[in-house]
């Protein structure tokens, strides 16, 4: 079974320019989060979406950050535009529909994004 | 609110050592699930183990051990033996299946294991 797949891997730019990341999760997986990883941190969610549509956002810095999930598989997530904060690691995962017990998380490698 | 807490931020052992590595959790919630993460240097958060709040038996898989203690609030991971293969951060995370199931992750510790 192919993982989570994420692109690009790596991303430089410089700020105020706008960025764009690429997940695609595992096969039949209904729910896809976005994680923010700063150097030193733990993951932070971002945003979730359960099929297209969003369930939690409360996170998501909304004033440059978007997020789509077109045909609830693939994802897309968007800074415009970027500031020198915003240097960090992109994580999607993916998870089964809740079930009677499926609820890891199963992440992709990342996309680490630095911001001069 | 929930919290996840790793206080050891890096922890250095010969190969071959024995290693835990802490994690305390705070939750209002009676129900909950506690996860372990391996994240190796090329970045991808490998999953180890999930726990439910109602099932304390400590589980074994391999040289990797799992303490769950509701009492103390503590899900601490211990490597038996270790090898330098298990040179990564280590990520400790809660979950409430209520609402949304999104994660709570501690800072992590890394583990470097020195030949």
């Amino acid at each position: 079974e192919a993982g989570v797949a994420q692109s690009p891997r790596y991303k430089i730019i410089e700020k105020r320019q706008s960025v764009a990341f690429w997940c695609n999760p595992i096969s039949g997986h209904a729910t896809l989060y976005w994680y923010q990883q700063i150097l030193g941190q733990g993951p932070k969610l971002l945003i979730q979406f359960q099929n297209n549509g969003v369930v939690d956002d409360s996170q998501l810095p909304k004033d440059r950050f978007s997020a789509e999930r077109l045909k609830g598989v693939d994802s897309t997530l968007k800074i415009q535009p970027a500031k020198l904060e915003d240097s960090a690691v992109y994580l999607c995962a993916s998870s089964p529909l809740r079930g009677t017990s499926t609820y890891e998380q199963y992440f992709g490698p990342g996309t680490r994004l630095t911001v001069t | 609110a929930q919290k996840v807490t790793q206080a050891q931020t890096e922890i250095s052992v010969v190969e071959k050592e024995d290693v835990t590595l802490d994690c305390v959790y705070e939750t209002r919630d009676t129900t909950y699930y506690l996860f372990w993460y391996k994240q190796p240097p090329s970045g991808e958060l490998v999953f180890l183990i999930r726990r439910n709040s109602f099932d304390e038996q400590n589980e074994i898989s391999g040289r990797y051990s799992w303490n769950f203690q509701k009492s103390t609030s503590s899900f601490n991971f211990t490597i038996t033996a270790s090898q330098v293969v298990d040179s990564a951060v280590y990520f400790c995370a809660l979950s409430e299946p209520s609402g949304t199931y999104k994660y709570i992750f501690g800072t992590g510790t890394r583990l470097k294991v020195l030949a």
